[in-house]
């Protein structure tokens, strides 16, 4: 079965450019995620989504993070325009159903310098 | 706002001993607590879940406990080797509690087996 692929891998760009990430989640996973890593921190939850419906986005910066799921699968992450604090690890998730005890696979992520 | 607190940023332990690793939240207790083990550069894998009306869970050197009175998860590895160091990440598993599923992730604590 193959994992949760993201793209790019790393990615630098100047503070105020804008940037995009990629998740294709495992296929028939209901529920992508997406989270924010900055180092020595746990990972913190920006979005998730149930099929293309967003569940939760209470902790994404909605003036510069937006973030889709089209048609249910393959979801995109930008952030226009980017702060030094962005740098960060940048990980997709996804489960069967979303919770209720059901475990989450991640990507390897996308690590972001803003510099 | 629930918060997590994983006690030890760091835990070094000699090979053959037992490693406990401690997690404890604040507010209302999850539905099921999820732990992870973290890779340097890698997203986290899923390791074990274990539902708040158990007790104990166990998977091969691994046992996880969960005291809702308390508070608190311990994670234990028994007989440890070198091969398990890695930092390993406690999750809320938020489901029924007002939310959707959410996994709600602590620092971690890195651990460090020596030969």
């Amino acid at each position: 079965e193959a994992g949760v692929a993201q793209s790019p891998r790393y990615k630098i760009i100047e503070k105020r450019q804008s940037v995009a990430f990629w998740c294709n989640p495992i296929s028939g996973h209901a529920t992508l995620y997406w989270y924010q890593q900055i180092l020595g921190q746990g990972p913190k939850l920006l979005i998730q989504f149930q099929n293309n419906g967003v569940v939760d986005d209470s902790q994404l910066p909605k003036d510069r993070f937006s973030a889709e799921r089209l048609k249910g699968v393959d979801s995109t992450l930008k952030i226009q325009p980017a702060k030094l604090e962005d740098s960060a690890v940048y990980l997709c998730a996804s489960s069967i159903t979303g919770g209720a005890g059901t475990e989450a696979f991640f990507g390897q992520g996308t690590r972001l310098t803003v510099v | 706002s629930q918060k997590i607190e994983q006690n030890s940023e760091a835990l070094n332990i000699q090979e053959g001993k037992t490693a406990t690793l401690t997690c404890n939240y604040t507010n209302y207790s999850p539905a099921y607590l999820q732990w992870y083990r973290q890779d340097p550069g890698r997203g986290p894998v899923f390791l074990l879940l274990i539902r708040e009306n158990e007790k104990e869970k166990r998977k091969e050197r691994l046992k996880v406990t969960f005291d809702t009175t308390l508070k608190q998860s311990l994670f234990h590895i028994t007989a440890s080797q070198p091969a398990d160091s890695a930092t390993y990440l406690c999750a809320l598993d938020m489901s029924g509690r007002g939310s959707q599923g959410n996994l709600i992730f602590g620092k971690g604590t890195k651990l460090s087996v020596k030969p």
